[in-house]
């Protein structure tokens, strides 16, 4: 997990309440993405930002709201449209042509287990 | 589109004995392949990955991969499991070119001492 952070570890919602996870990284990566993972369907994209100040939707971004203001910091925001969202979010990270080997890896934090009450 | 498929929910293999992980890919371009293994609510490890040259990449712990472009397949292997082998693998793609890396739905892999 070495590099990115991800907090809370647990995080529980209520009904109608908005809620963000935190996402840092340490790398100097300048990709950045937020993964949701429920069991049996492996991991989807909900956002994704390339560089500062620009994100792009992934796959499943409906009721999720992300910003990047910062090289280290992409946090993700849960809102009360995403009717869903429990769910296991994984953030990560990726290093760009100066990552020497490293380069085209992607490196996950240790996830944040979201619950509905 | 892109795609991976990994056809076995689980995969159950004895101590010592050879283990096999499937992952077949569909890809426009050449592909990036990846394996990522995750234990219990951690995230995920990186284990190996194919860019370019030889189609057998050796990676951590042991384990190893070979790209097949006719079959579009890159299984997972190792000589010998461990008991510490058990989580979940996952099996990733991304085209030269883009951004976004599809993962496979993650293959249980369960050693038996």
């Amino acid at each position: 997990d070495g590099g990115i952070t991800q907090s809370p570890k647990y995080l529980f919602r209520k009904e109608g309440q908005n809620v963000t996870l935190s996402c840092e990284q340490n790398l100097n990566h300048d990709a950045m993405y937020w993964y949701r993972q429920d069991p049996g369907q492996g991991l989807r994209l909900i956002y994704y930002s390339q560089i500062v100040n620009d994100f792009q939707k992934g796959d499943i971004a409906e009721g999720y709201s992300v910003s990047r203001e910062k090289k280290e910091s992409f946090p993700l925001t849960v809102t009360s449209a995403q009717k869903n969202p429990t769910a296991f979010y994984l953030c990560a990270s990726r290093a760009g042509t100066s990552g020497g080997a490293r380069y085209n890896e992607q490196f996950f934090g240790p996830g944040t287990r979201l619950t509905v009450l | 589109a892109q795609s991976v498929a990994q056809p076995e929910d689980q995969v159950n293999v004895a101590e010592g004995n050879p283990l096999t992980v499937k992952c077949t890919y569909s890809v426009s371009g050449n592909p990036y392949l990846f394996w990522y293994v995750q234990y219990p609510n951690r995230g995920l490890q990186f284990l190996l990955k194919y860019i370019t040259g030889d189609n057998l990449v050796k990676g951590s712990y042991g384990f190893e991969a070979e790209f097949n472009k006719s079959q579009t397949s890159f299984h997972l292997k190792k000589p010998s499991a461990l008991v510490s082998d058990s989580a979940l693998y996952f099996c990733a793609v991304r085209g030269t070119g883009g951004f976004k890396t599809i993962f496979g739905a993650g293959t249980r892999l369960f050693v038996k001492a």
